[in-house]
């Protein structure tokens, strides 16, 4: 069935320091990747997405490039911040039907 | 507060019992979602409504559970005959007919 699959499970980079996400996924229909951020006891909270007609896409510190061929996505952090530790899942899919990913646990050390 | 609302936050059970969880979506947003979420691990889906009607159901979604929208609004999840596998934290989402979708803060059910 379909998958998809991130890495790495945890992740702990120093304040200032850029963190980098890859996800990949196995069904080539899938032409919509959101990134979701979970702190403890919440709901995902979109904080960016990218749909299959552009490769990359910016907003502020957060960059998420797309490679459909390959089928693989990555989301970028830069300037990381205490207040980015959380859990991160990416998603794709098609049509609102969406697969997660097993989520990435970001440590930003101050 | 204009976002997806749940009720109850947090649910304890005994196994065999019924729990029924209710979702209030972002309004005017035609598409819900039902996720259930175990430790460690991604939402998993489970069901969605466009407006009133059950459009697809997961596998996961076993003969115990059922999802009903009544009025295209609001939406409830049951879980009639709990088990200690049930527990897990159950998230609904909602979006319009771009895709994106809204989460909601969960919750989380245990079953003793």
């Amino acid at each position: 069935g379909e998958n998809v699959e991130q890495h790495p499970s945890t992740l702990s980079v120093q304040e200032g320091d850029s963190a980098v996400i890859k996800c990949t996924y196995s069904d080539s229909a899938s032409n919509y990747f959101p990134w979701y951020k979970q702190e403890l006891g919440k709901g995902p909270q979109l904080i960016i997405d990218i749909r299959s007609n552009v490769g990359e896409k910016k907003d502020q510190r957060i960059a998420v490039t797309l490679n459909k061929t390959a089928k693989h996505f990555s989301l970028h952090i830069t300037e990381t911040q205490p207040e980015d530790s959380a859990v991160y899942f990416c998603a794709g899919g098609s049509q609102g039907n969406l697969i997660f990913g097993k989520g990435t646990k970001l440590s930003v050390k101050p | 507060d204009t976002g997806v609302s749940q009720d109850p936050r947090h649910k304890i059970t005994k196994r065999g019992q019924n729990v029924t969880f209710r979702c209030d979506p972002i309004s005017e947003h035609n598409r819900l979602y039902w996720y259930r979420q175990t430790l460690g691990q991604g939402p998993e889906f489970l069901t969605y409504f466009q407006n009133e009607a059950q459009l697809e159901k997961s596998r996961l979604l076993s003969d115990r559970f059922s999802a009903e929208r009544p009025k295209g609004s609001f939406s409830t999840l049951e879980i009639q005959r709990t088990e200690q596998g049930d527990s897990a934290m159950y998230l609904c989402a909602s979006s319009s007919d771009q895709e994106t979708q809204y989460f909601g803060p969960g919750t989380r059910l245990l079953v003793l």
